[in-house]
């Protein structure tokens, strides 16, 4: 258990579908981090949020939409996507501070049809 | 260049092995590093830290050499446990880079 938790688990939508991907730390961190892994590829950073505030942007397409309503949650919305999109999708959480560690959720496997 | 790069594998080694990894990184102004494990279709997690004196935890050793801009993982006593993908994260100001990960499998 590293006390980022993430729903779902699996989620298989189609282009047309509007889905949300939820995240919760229960750690006590100040930033939260959406990453996508597609198949032998290195981790892709998304979205960074320190203290709230989004502080990255990683060229991501505006079909994908972060919100981060407090420090402990940390929401992915989604919306008309595309195949290429299905990946793994991991959130995590550091302290906030200069080049800390990383603790990831359970990651939610998105598929798109 | 890949900013990390990891030989991808994957390393097949018997039970009792001793097997390394290196991870390469292009940024010489990189200050902090790590070595994560990954399990199949599961999220990473932290293995160790990677200090400038070297450290180890156990049968897991993680060496740092800035000269030539590399990172090692030593794995000695390998157990089938010790199956699973490797990754190294090598950060510069808060600009965190993941490899693509070096895949380990353990057999009996």
């Amino acid at each position: 258990e590293t006390g980022v938790t993430q729903t779902p688990r699996h989620l298989v939508m189609g282009m047309t579908n509007k889905k949300s991907l939820k995240c919760e730390q229960h750690l006590g961190h100040n930033a939260m981090y959406w990453y996508k892994q597609s198949a032998k590829k290195p981790l892709e950073l998304m979205f960074v949020y320190n203290f709230k505030e989004q502080t990255e942007n990683n060229s991501v397409p505006s079909r994908f939409s972060p919100e981060c309503p407090n420090s402990s949650h940390l929401f992915l919305h989604l919306h008309t996507l595309q195949p290429e999109d299905s990946a793994l999708y991991l959130c995590a959480s550091s302290r906030g501070g200069t080049n800390e560690k990383l603790f990831f959720g359970s990651g939610t496997q998105l598929s798109v049809l | 260049r890949k900013e990390v790069e990891q030989d991808p594998g994957p390393f097949n080694v018997p039970e009792g092995a001793t097997v390394a990894f290196n991870c390469t990184y292009s940024n010489s102004a990189s200050q902090s590093f790590f070595w994560y494990r990954q399990d199949c279709r599961k999220e990473p997690k932290l293995l160790m830290s990677v200090y400038s004196s070297g450290n180890e935890d156990g049968r897991f050793t993680a060496q740092l050499n800035r000269a030539s801009q590399y990172i090692s993982l030593l794995i000695r006593d390998s157990k089938l446990s010790d199956s699973a993908t490797y990754l190294c994260v090598v950060i510069n100001n808060n600009d965190m880079r993941f490899g693509a990960g070096t895949r380990l499998t353990v057999k009996p």
